[in-house]
């Protein structure tokens, strides 16, 4: 099972949204709504952010939102704030009964 | 509050074994299946293995079938990942996870296995 595909770095300014991709293949993104988002700060536990593609569990901002279309998973979060610059996981479940992670995505805000 | 709390890393030897123990609180632990994801040092998070909740079935990635071992004490509410034959592409930190319906919605702080001569 290949990595899901995600930009190594993204960037922004406060107040600005930012979106992170997230490519897979049919047997993973594209085949069921069991795509996760996690937020990683240095040193720390990954933090569920989103779940089943845009469910956000309680306790997270609604500034982060997620969508998918085909084969990408995105994760949008709008009003970009310091506290947001941590690197971002997408994950999904796949048709062979097993998750798959991307590579992450640094995100620094400016 | 839910709580995880791995140990059992350290270093050792290429070919080498360790067993992880991941000790969980604040809920009922043999309601859910439960995870092992590593991440190797300024790398991405990959996923390694699932145990159901009642331990009858485990699945894992396929770099470690054969080497690794994911297992549970429900009356301990401890989660167990024996690794075998170590190699050094193994070094990562190595954190449990609950399960909930597809994700992953509590990690532990993870614990750093090193493979090194």
């Amino acid at each position: 099972q290949s990595a899901l595909t995600q930009p190594a770095s993204v960037s922004g300014s406060p107040g600005q949204s930012i979106t992170i991709s997230c490519t897979g293949t049919s047997s993973d993104v594209g085949g069921n709504n069991y795509v996760s988002w996690y937020q990683q700060h240095p040193g720390k536990a990954p933090k569920l952010m989103i779940y089943d593609v845009s469910n956000r569990p309680s306790g997270v901002s609604n500034r982060f939102s997620g969508s998918k279309s085909g084969n990408t998973a995105s994760l949008t979060i709008s009003g970009l704030q310091a506290e947001d610059e941590a690197d971002y996981h997408c994950s999904s479940y796949t048709t062979s009964s097993t998750w798959v992670f991307g590579g992450g995505t640094k995100l620094t805000v400016l | 509050e839910v709580q995880l709390v791995e140990s059992g890393g350290g270093l050792v030897q290429p070919g080498g074994s360790l067993r992880l123990s991941c000790a969980a609180s604040g809920f009922t632990f043999s309601d859910y299946w439960m995870h092992w994801v590593r991440q190797a040092p300024g790398k991405g998070l990959v996923w390694v293995s699932r145990i159901y909740s009642d331990g009858t079935d485990t699945i894992y990635a396929d770099f470690v079938k054969g080497r690794f071992t994911i297992s549970r004490d429900n009356a301990k509410n401890t989660l167990y990942l024996q690794m075998n034959s170590l190699r050094a592409e193994d070094t990562a930190v190595y954190y449990c996870a609950r399960d909930a319906r597809y994700r992953q919605d509590c990690w532990g702080q993870g614990t750093l296995v090193t493979v090194s001569s």
